[in-house]
């Protein structure tokens, strides 16, 4: 059972488009964060969402995790062909006296010149 | 990811042999974790470890895996009698802590191919 999901699997757009990505679960988290890993390297932190509603921005992209603290999306505007990556959700479930934290399967972005 | 070192970052064995993964965890963090990715897919936790102690290996599979973070020297996930479907990538992430919403860093990861 996969405790997060995300959508779509597959996104593949043209440079200057703006694209939406989302990452969904039953479950409350204390925190969620978003990396990017690009091909033959380990994944890179992009941002940390802690509050309901909360948004973060990191230059073209927009981060905002759900009221319910169960979902976030992730908006890029104008994308780049440096914007091309695995991007992958991660929930902090605090089950119990520690942080476990799980990933989400991903989205794969192609970003064509 | 600048930090956590993974070593080797590529390894090929045979089948039913050993693999030995190691990862130096950033300077101060006293923390590991360990994951595994195949082809196309997110990270499956594996285990977590803090120094000497095996904290949940809820996601290690019981049989020919096993992980350990000694109080000198770095983290090892050690694989026995390797089988085909072990071939992934295996990453290991460091904190300083786990206190609420630390923030983990990831190594290069170990790409293992069993032929």
């Amino acid at each position: 059972t996969q405790l997060l999901e995300q959508s779509p699997q597959f996104l593949s757009i043209q440079e200057g488009e703006n694209l939406t990505v989302y990452c969904n679960s039953s479950s409350v988290f204390s925190s969620l964060q978003w990396y990017r890993q690009e091909p033959g390297e380990g994944p890179v932190l992009l941002v940390t969402v802690v509050t309901g509603g909360e948004v973060k921005k990191l230059k073209r992209l927009t981060f905002q995790f759900g009221d319910a603290r169960k979902d976030s999306s992730l908006h890029i505007t104008a994308a780049q062909p440096g914007d091309t990556g695995l991007y992958l959700c991660a929930g902090d479930l605090r089950e119990t006296s520690y942080d476990k934290v799980i990933f989400g399967p991903g989205t794969s972005l192609s970003v064509i010149p | 990811n600048a930090g956590v070192m993974q070593n080797p970052r590529h390894l090929v064995r045979r089948r039913g042999q050993e693999a030995r993964l190691r990862c130096s965890p950033m300077k101060g963090h006293s923390h590991v974790y360990w994951y595994r990715q195949l082809p196309e897919e997110g990270l499956k936790f594996m285990v977590y470890l803090q120094k000497e102690n095996i904290i949940d290996e809820s996601g290690m599979p019981k049989e020919r895996f096993s992980a350990e973070f000694p109080k000198e020297g770095p983290s090892i996930l050690r694989i026995q009698q390797v089988v085909r479907g072990d071939s992934a990538a295996y990453f290991c992430a460091s904190s300083p802590s786990n206190g609420r919403n630390t923030e983990a860093f990831f190594g290069q990861g170990t790409r293992l191919t069993v032929v």
